[in-house]
């Protein structure tokens, strides 16, 4: 069965400092791997994705992640934060649409 | 392009009474619609997805049931409401066939009282 554990609930981070938030995952075959970010009392927004491209996936809003099999890692991080990255981070494992499995979550402060 | 609609936004409801949530698509064709519940301070627990019209799969034992009366239409509902109800309740849909992403609704609040 596939799963993802995020480790760290809550991250906090001072303005401009990097952000690393990190995601292992378990999948007995090949997986995708998504970051998806919420923010308060709304719906879930895509970040990036991996399907097996390039191992260093570019996203929306400045955030990277690297896949690392070797690892079986898939953390995602910005090199500078900004207050506006404040919110709930979600990793999530599929190897097809009707299975895909979330992480509990990584909560994110940007400290001014 | 695609659109995800649910409603209502918030609800309150009083614990036995009964739940009618629903979620349409726009822009796309024959999608594959979730179910997903975000309880405080957890993740998102998936309750039911549908391939087509009329195919449900439930994926936890519950009070709550799902249907699919059209093809971008997906309803969620309960006889009677348990406190434990109570979360943010997110539809998703993506493409029927494809490996790639879910996207999502804005979520519906459902506090029971």
């Amino acid at each position: 069965a596939q799963s993802v554990t995020q480790l760290g609930s809550h991250v906090s981070v001072s303005e401009g400092a990097l952000v690393l938030l990190r995601c292992n995952y378990s999948s007995s075959v090949p997986p995708y791997l998504f970051w998806y970010v919420q923010y308060p009392n709304q719906g879930l927004q895509l970040l990036l994705k991996y399907t097996s491209a390039a191992t260093l996936v570019k996203g929306i809003n400045g955030f990277e992640a690297e896949f690392k099999k070797s690892e079986t890692s898939f953390h995602l991080t910005k090199p500078s934060a900004h207050m506006s990255d404040a919110a709930e981070y979600f990793c999530a494992v599929s190897p097809n649409n009707n299975d895909m499995r979330f992480g509990a979550g990584t909560r994110l402060t940007v400290k001014p | 392009s695609q659109t995800i609609h649910q409603w209502p936004a918030t609800l309150v409801q009083p614990v036995g009474s009964p739940l009618s949530l629903e979620c349409t698509v726009e822009g796309t064709s024959n999608p594959n619609l979730y179910w997903y519940r975000q309880a405080a301070g957890r993740g998102l627990q998936l309750l039911f997805y549908s391939v087509g019209i009329g195919q449900i799969s439930s994926e936890v034992p519950q009070n709550l049931s799902a249907s699919r009366p059209q093809d971008r239409q997906f309803i969620l509902s309960s006889k009677k409401l348990l406190l434990s109800d109570s979360g943010f309740y997110l539809c998703a849909w993506s493409q029927w066939g494809a490996l790639d992403e879910q996207y999502f609704g804005p979520g519906t609040r459902l506090t029971v009282t």
